[in-house]
């Protein structure tokens, strides 16, 4: 298993330039989520996905838009860069139900560091 | 509201010695918390998962206690190694739903030779 694999591992983008993020998991996960991860700040919930096709906001969705058409894949699109989504964005899963513990762990890919200037 | 906060911001400490870290919640209901431990450039990695029920749990230098009565988490590393260098993240989450779960800022923990 590769676990959840995120693509480019590092990208420069002009202001005004459009980008997707990709994130795939090959673990059968239902739940995908995406965050973003400011220096000194904890990661921000930008989209999650409950299943292929059903997309909601997290706490931070303005200037991004996500699609979920198979299990696997949720890329994250930005559409108009600006100099704020300079962050590093993480992508991570996770199996649906409970354990005796409680929820399983979430799965994460080792990000996209981007930079918009 | 939801919160979850720890101590301190950063830490520095001396390979093999021990460290405790910090994390305060006001989530509720409660369901679990877990550590996660990122390295510089990682994605963060589940370490411990503790239900209410649970005081304390180990995962080899690892050790987890939870109080839920004062919603008050520490993760104790003992005999530190330079490994041992990377960000905490305290997550706690509610019974129910995908978005369940409420991130800490984290702890930056450096081991110095």
């Amino acid at each position: 298993n590769a676990g959840v694999t995120q693509t480019p591992k590092f990208r420069i983008l002009k202001i005004g330039q459009s980008m997707t993020l990709q994130c795939t998991q090959d673990m059968n996960h239902n739940y995908m989520y995406w965050y973003r991860q400011d220096p000194g700040m904890g990661l921000k919930l930008i989209y999650y996905s409950v299943g292929a096709g059903i997309t909601d906001k997290g706490e931070v969705p303005n200037g991004y838009n996500v699609s979920r058409s198979t299990t696997e894949d949720f890329p994250l699109r930005l559409e108009l860069a600006a100099p704020s989504q300079t962050s590093v964005y993480f992508c991570a899963s996770r199996r649906v139900g409970q354990t005796i513990q409680g929820n399983q762990p979430q799965h994460f890919g080792d990000g996209t560091r981007l930079s918009i200037l | 509201k939801n919160q979850v906060e720890q101590s301190p911001q950063s830490l520095i400490i001396l390979e093999g010695k021990n460290c405790t870290l910090q994390c305060n919640y006001t989530v509720s209901p409660f369901s679990n918390l877990r550590w996660y431990k990122q390295d510089t450039g990682r994605g963060p990695v589940s370490l411990t998962i503790m239900t209410f029920s649970e005081n304390t749990k180990s995962n080899g230098r690892y050790t987890a206690t939870l109080d839920a009565d004062t919603k008050q988490s520490s993760l104790h590393i003992t005999a530190s190694q330079l490994s041992d260098s990377a960000s905490y993240i305290c997550v706690v989450s509610a019974p129910t739903g995908a978005n369940n779960l409420f991130f800490g800022t984290g702890t930056r923990l450096t081991v110095i030779p």
